[in-house]
């Protein structure tokens, strides 16, 4: 199985800060790697496709990025609606799976 | 607007059964592959089973494979999962979720449904 380590666990910084939140692939997945917001009592809401394309609706401060087996979530100007914990996805190979989720709290 | 609704969840004694279902609204459900995943209390997200969009192709990962069967019924657009010989560990909210018609990632999502599965 393909794992997904993901860092920080917890992370908090002030509003218009810049965050950035990294998923380790174990094995080589392309860009078979998506985002998710999970906001507190809220079902998963997906935020980048394919290593860094912007979901619908998704708001233009959030991008992703990829170097090799690395993937990257960054937050742009940070706002208070951005807290809740992220998770990303591997979708190369089944059983597809989760990284452990970032808890992203305001300072 | 693509809506799904999930119900059948509930308190259910460790080794019984019990049958989720999702039903899908707001698009061609016939046209897309379909996901149940599910979050233990305070836990991360875990992937539980998928089915393409015809219904031929299943998938699972060890944990439930053997226990849990993904179905659908594409004249009634709804998902179902039938979970069999439930393990205290199966306690989670589970999530349906669509999946993008490549079978990669999950575009929507449910707002789930708790399943509590203790004596």
């Amino acid at each position: 199985d393909i794992q997904m380590t993901q860092s920080p666990a917890s992370l908090s910084a002030s509003l218009e800060e810049i965050v950035t939140i990294t998923c380790q692939a174990s094995q080589d997945i392309g860009n078979y790697l998506s985002w998710y917001q999970q906001k507190l009592g809220k079902s998963p809401q997906l935020l980048i496709h394919s290593a860094t394309s912007l979901a619908d609706g998704v708001p233009s401060r959030f991008s992703g990025s990829r170097s090799g087996t690395q993937y990257s979530l960054k937050i742009n100007r940070l706002q208070v609606e951005d807290t809740g914990i992220y998770y990303c996805l591997q979708h190369y190979s089944a059983p597809w799976t989760f990284g452990g989720g970032t808890k992203l709290e305001l300072k | 607007e693509v809506q799904l609704v999930e119900s059948g969840g509930g308190l259910v004694q460790p080794g019984r059964s019990l049958k989720l279902s999702c039903a899908a609204s707001g698009f061609t459900f016939s046209s897309f592959p379909m996901a149940w995943v599910r979050q233990a209390p305070k836990k991360g997200l875990e992937w539980v089973a998928s089915i393409s969009s015809g219904g031929g192709g299943t998938y699972y990962p060890d944990s439930v494979k053997g226990r849990f069967t993904i179905s659908r019924d594409n004249a009634k657009s709804t998902l179902y999962l039938q979970m069999d010989s439930l393990r205290s560990e199966d306690t989670a909210s589970y999530y349906c979720a669509r999946h993008e018609p490549q079978l990669t990632h999950f575009d929507y999502w449910g707002q789930g449904v708790m399943v509590t599965v203790s004596s």
